[in-house]
C-alpha cells in the first residue's frame, strides 16, 4: 500500500507565475489536509478537504490560494501570483473515510518544496 | 483552543547519553498528544501518541513520552542518543471539532548529535 503522494518534491516559481502542488492520498483516504513549513517554524494547518468538498478552510490565506480535491484525481493546493513569502514546505496527510476520523492518525506524504525566486 | 509549546529550539547531546525533549500542552479537553520526527528534507514520521489510555507511552526506535496532566507535560525520552536520531522533533496536539480534527504544531526542536 503506498503511502501518501506528493508532487513535485520541489518546485521553483518566479514571482507572479502559479503553483500548483498535488497530493494522491494513501489507498482508501478520503479526507486530506494541507500544511505549511515555513522555515525556523512548525507545520501550521492550511485546509482539510473531503472528497468534492472544502471543510475547513481556517488556516488559508484569504487571496491567492484555493485547494480543492475533486471526486477523481489528486488533491491540489493552487497558488497564483506567487510571491517571496509563499517559499516553505507543504505537506499533505490523509486519514481513513470514516465518520469518526478524528480518531485516526494523519498520514503524512514526503512534501512539495517551493521556491519562489 | 489547543496549543503545544516546545521548550528547547535545540538540544545537543552527545551519542549513547539520555535524550529529553520537553513539551508543555494547553487544551480545554484532555487532548491527543503526538511526537513526530522529520530527517533533513524528508516527510513526518509519527514516533508516539497519546490518546487517554497509559500515561507512559512507549514509541518508535526506542522513544518514549509520558503524559503528566498535572504538569500540562509530554517530554519525549530516550535513555540512549544514536546518531541516526539526528532529526527535528515536533509536539503535536489534536484539536477536535464537529465531526473532524486538525493537528497543532510546536515550532520544533532540533536534536544534534555528536560522537
Amino acid at each position: 500500500n503506498a503511502g501518501v503522494m506528493q508532487n513535485p518534491r520541489h518546485l521553483v516559481r518566479r514571482r507572479g507565475q502559479e503553483a500548483r502542488l498535488r497530493c494522491s492520498p494513501m489507498k482508501g483516504h478520503s479526507h486530506v489536509y494541507w500544511y505549511r513549513q515555513l522555515p525556523e517554524e512548525g507545520l501550521k494547518f492550511m485546509v482539510y478537504l473531503q472528497k468534492e468538498n472544502i471543510i475547513d478552510e481556517s488556516g488559508m490565506p484569504k487571496e491567492r490560494f484555493s485547494a480543492e480535491f475533486p471526486k477523481e484525481g489528486p488533491s491540489i493546493l493552487r497558488i497564483q501570483q506567487v510571491v517571496r513569502g509563499d517559499s516553505a514546505a507543504y505537506f499533505c496527510a490523509s486519514s481513513p473515510e470514516d465518520r469518526l476520523t478524528q480518531l485516526y492518525e494523519q498520514y503524512f506524504g514526503p512534501g512539495t518544496r517551493l521556491t519562489v525566486t | 483552543a489547543q496549543s503545544v509549546t516546545q521548550l528547547d529550539s535545540h538540544v545537543s547531546v552527545s551519542e549513547g547519553t539520555p535524550v529529553l525533549l520537553r513539551c508543555n500542552y494547553s487544551s480545554s479537553y484532555s487532548p491527543s498528544l503526538f511526537w513526530y520526527v522529520q530527517h533533513p528534507n524528508k516527510g513526518l514520521q509519527l514516533l508516539l501518541k497519546y490518546t487517554s489510555a497509559a500515561t507512559l507511552v512507549k514509541g518508535i526506535n526506542g522513544f518514549e513520552a509520558e503524559f503528566k496532566k498535572s504538569e500540562t507535560s509530554f517530554h519525549l525520552t530516550k535513555p540512549s542518543a544514536h546518531m541516526s536520531d539526528a532529526a527535528e522533533y515536533f509536539c503535536v496536539v489534536r484539536s477536535y471539532y464537529s465531526g473532524y480534527s486538525t493537528l497543532t504544531f510546536g515550532k520544533g526542536t532540533m536534536l544534534l548529535v555528536s560522537p
